[in-house]
């Protein structure tokens, strides 16, 4: 158990639905990532938050949006869904904001299944 | 444009030999490879890491070796167990711009009884 958790762990949803996907970090963890793994694709690095604020922005559509709450826990809002944004989605935590030695640890994932 | 680049999706092997999963990486500014163990249905799992000032880390079983020169890793596995039968997938990140992982697609191994 990495310590991070990710709710739900499936959904399943209509195109041009908006969801909503849920992570908290590892007790005292400050950054968290949110990462698409697509089935012909590796993980893909979508947003990263750091007490709260965005950090690093990778390959996010404009339709999805995040946020990380005071409590550091964090959001992923996927909004006009596609057939092809069904993927998992994986949330990761780590300590600091960045530096040399920064270890990720991963929650289970939620599976999304747009129909 | 794959930075990072597992070229093999599979591997079978023997248990009690060796496993070796290879990655390899074009992005010099690359400072921190780590690789992590996946099984279905879960998250990816932190199995070893090392930075660029390496060129071996050691943990049990688990041994990454780092080739900054040829832009290469690997991970070995010694002696290689049914258990660790899972998709591994090797990842960098480049800590002077920020700490956001790069994935490979990741190798299947399969250890055989």
């Amino acid at each position: 158990d990495s310590g991070v958790t990710q709710t739900p762990k499936h959904l399943i949803t209509a195109t041009g639905q908006r969801v909503t996907l849920r992570c908290s970090p590892r007790s005292g963890d400050l950054s968290v990532y949110w990462y698409q793994q697509s089935l012909d694709q590796g993980l893909q690095f979508l947003i990263q938050y750091y007490n709260g604020e965005e950090r690093a922005k990778g390959n996010i559509l404009e339709r999805f949006s995040a946020q990380q709450f005071p409590d550091l826990h964090s959001e992923l809002n996927l909004s006009s869904l596609e057939l092809g944004d069904s993927a998992l989605y994986f949330c990761a935590s780590s300590g600091g904001l960045a530096g040399v030695g920064e270890t990720q640890y991963f929650g289970p994932g939620t599976r999304l299944l747009v129909l | 444009d794959q930075q990072v680049k597992q070229n093999s999706p599979s591997l079978s092997v023997q248990e009690g030999r060796i496993s070796i999963l290879n990655c390899d990486y074009t992005n010099s500014m690359f400072d921190y490879f780590l690789w992590y163990k996946k099984y279905p249905a879960e998250g990816p799992t932190f199995l070893i890491s090392i930075s660029s000032i390496k060129d071996k880390n050691e943990d049990g079983r688990f041994t990454v070796f780092l080739n900054k020169s040829a832009k290469h890793l690997s991970l070995h596995i010694v002696p290689s167990q049914p258990g660790d039968s899972a998709v591994y997938f090797c990842a960098a990140s480049d800590s002077g711009a920020n700490s956001k992982l790069t994935f490979g697609k990741g190798i299947t191994l399969s250890v055989r009884p």
